[in-house]
């Protein structure tokens, strides 16, 4: 099945520094990728879709400056925490898309922690 | 605006019995449902959608417009199936997607 990797698992950064979030795809083409956040005990909430060569669409409320995603190739999309500040702790999840049924193929997750 | 509510954080049911995990959606244009499982030390992982009728793990899932329910269903639960199930919602397109709170189902031996 498609597989999705993300990296780091888990980041641990001072306030100010920024951190960056790989997402790829591993044995398919993905020419959508969303990335989410999650607090704990509640659900995903979308942040922004990024597609392949074109700039993100983010959601209503999330920074785009803040939250830079990159989605140069069909296998790798970036998400890169600028200037993080202890609320931006969270945990970052990463899908790809664009089977053109819907299925997306999730990553394992990146645990962001601001100190 | 789009929503996607299931109302029980926790549900737990003995072996063999039914589970009916509950979603309800507000989406104002033709929903695409999803159900998403989440088992121990796992990542997400797509149970079924309603696009392709399908049965998995025993499980089943009807889309009820008039009711904007996509609830999720199995006549006899088994302890393997214990796990955070999530109903998801998108548009045709598939370009967004709206993810409910999630419910933690634990079948008891």
């Amino acid at each position: 099945g498609a597989v999705v990797s993300q990296h780091p698992s888990r980041v641990i950064c001072k306030s100010g520094t920024s951190v960056k979030i790989e997402c790829r795809s591993l044995d398919f083409q993905a020419t959508t990728m969303f990335w989410y956040r999650q607090f704990p005990k509640q659900s995903l909430m979308l942040m922004a879709t990024s597609n392949e060569g074109s700039k993100a669409t983010y959601e209503q409320g999330v920074e785009k400056d803040k939250f830079l995603i990159n989605h140069a190739s069909l296998t790798l999309s970036t998400l890169t925490v600028t200037s993080a500040h202890p609320e931006d702790s969270s945990f970052y999840i990463c899908s790809a898309g664009g089977q053109g049924n819907g299925e997306q193929y999730f990553g394992p997750g990146t645990r962001l922690t601001v100190t | 605006a789009q929503r996607v509510t299931q109302p029980e954080k926790l549900l737990s049911v003995f072996k063999g019995a039914p589970v009916e995990l509950k979603c309800n959606y507000s989406y104002s244009g033709s929903p695409e449902l999803f159900w998403y499982v989440q088992y121990s030390r796992q990542r997400l992982q797509l149970l079924l959608r309603h696009i392709s009728r399908e049965s998995i793990k025993g499980f089943t899932a009807d889309l009820n417009k008039g009711e904007t329910s996509f609830h999720l269903k199995k006549p006899f639960a088994q302890e393997e199936d214990s796990a955070m199930y999530y109903c998801a919602l998108s548009g045709y397109n598939f370009n967004k997607f709206y993810f409910g709170s999630g419910t933690k189902l634990n079948v008891k031996p």
